[in-house]
Order: C-alpha cells, then structure tokens, then sequence
C-alpha cells in the first residue's frame, strides 16, 4: 500500500542550526501538507502546496520556514534558525485531492531543540 | 478565529461498550468532516469522513453530522483493547485541503 515516507524519524540539533525535513508523498498525489504537533498539543497546521507553490499558509509559518519541492518525489520543510520552542513532531502529509480533506501522513520527523 | 472542540478525557469504556466521542465546531461555513485516530507517538490515521447531516456507518465505526447544532461524533461500537488511542476530530474549510484539528479525546477500552 502506497505510503508517505518522511525522514529522519528523529534529529536533535542546537538551537540556531538550520534543520531540512524530508518527505516522499504518494506518487500520484497533489497536495502536500506540513502539521507539527508539540507534545501533549493539537496536531496544527503550517503550509498546504499545490502546484509547485504555497497554497495556505498558517501564522506559524513564518519566515524562518520554507517549503521546497526539488524534484518529482520530495518534499522538503526547512527551519533556517531553531529555536527552542520548534521541538515537536512534525508530519507531512498528501492528499490526491485536496478539498476532500482525506490526507495521508507520515510516521513523523521528532525534531528536538537544544 | 476557526476552532474545533473536543473534550479530552480519558474516556474509559470497557470492552464490548459502546464508546461515544463527540466535537464542537465553530465555523458555520465548515465543509467536510474527519475522525482520525492516533495512537501514542504515531501519526493521524483518517477512520471516517463526512460531508452531509445525519449518520454515516463504517464497520463498527458510525459518524453523526449535524450542521444546525454544529456537532460531530464518532460512535464506537463493540469496542476494543486495540481501539485505545487519541481520536482527532477535524474540519475542512475551503478546497486547499487544510485541516483544523481538536486536541483529541483519549479513548481507554478495558478488557
């Protein structure tokens, strides 16, 4: 069965390091979602991505974030300078179509912040 | 602001039960509906969805809609050890596809 793979399952990094979270949705999806959730919280929303470019994005999502879609297969978040308060787990998902909300995700990057 | 409430337990039933999760939304302009489920440390798996007022059955699993009262629920029946997990309910508002989560009701089925 066709899944969402995301890597690396967990990454530790100092606080003000630049980290890249990779995702490979499902081939012959769409839309592609970043959510993080922080531990013991909500699963919130970041940035929706349809057609090479950003559809919707949250407040969260500020410049310190961005999206990329390099090739046909990933899809990739980058924090350019963590702070503490970015440690969460942090799931991309994919959906086929995406008004139908029926969204795909992965097993989740845990990033933690030092 | 858009949200979605649910009331975050534990609810604990004991096996065979029937389990009853409900939301609360606050959007009247809401679209389609969602019940995921999440087990500790996993990622959100979608159960159940629904667009239109009134009930939707799946297996054991029934979702009831109603957009007058703004209000979802999910019923469990013969529930199970394994059906122990976070249900995540969540809403769509516009054709991006963008999902507004509850914080999810903990849901503990006893043997």
């Amino acid at each position: 069965e066709p899944e969402v793979t995301q890597t690396p399952s967990h990454q530790v990094t100092q606080m003000g390091q630049e980290v890249i979270l990779r995702c490979v949705p499902i081939s012959n999806h769409l839309y592609f979602y970043w959510y993080r959730q922080i531990l013991g919280q909500k699963v919130e929303f970041l940035v929706s991505f349809y057609n090479n470019e950003i559809s919707e994005k949250s407040e969260i999502f500020d410049d310190q974030f961005s999206v990329e879609r390099p090739d046909g297969s990933n899809f990739t978040l980058k924090i350019r300078s963590t702070k503490l308060e970015d440690s969460a787990m942090y799931f991309c998902a994919s959906s086929e179509r995406g008004y139908t909300g029926e969204l795909f995700f992965g097993e989740g990057s845990r990033l933690t912040v030092l | 602001q858009k949200e979605v409430e649910q009331n975050s337990g534990p609810l604990s039933v004991p096996e065979g039960a029937i389990a009853s999760l409900n939301c609360t939304y606050s959007d009247r302009g809401s679209q389609s509906f969602f019940w995921y489920r999440q087990y500790s440390g996993k990622s959100p798996e979608l159960i159940m969805f629904i667009y239109s007022n009134g009930d939707k059955e799946d297996g054991r699993f029934t979702a009831q809609l109603n957009k007058a009262s703004q209000y979802v629920s999910l019923l469990i029946r013969d529930s199970q050890p394994s059906d122990s997990a976070t249900y995540l309910c969540a809403v769509i508002y516009n054709q991006g596809g963008k999902l507004i989560f509850g914080q999810g009701t903990e849901l503990s089925v006893k043997p």
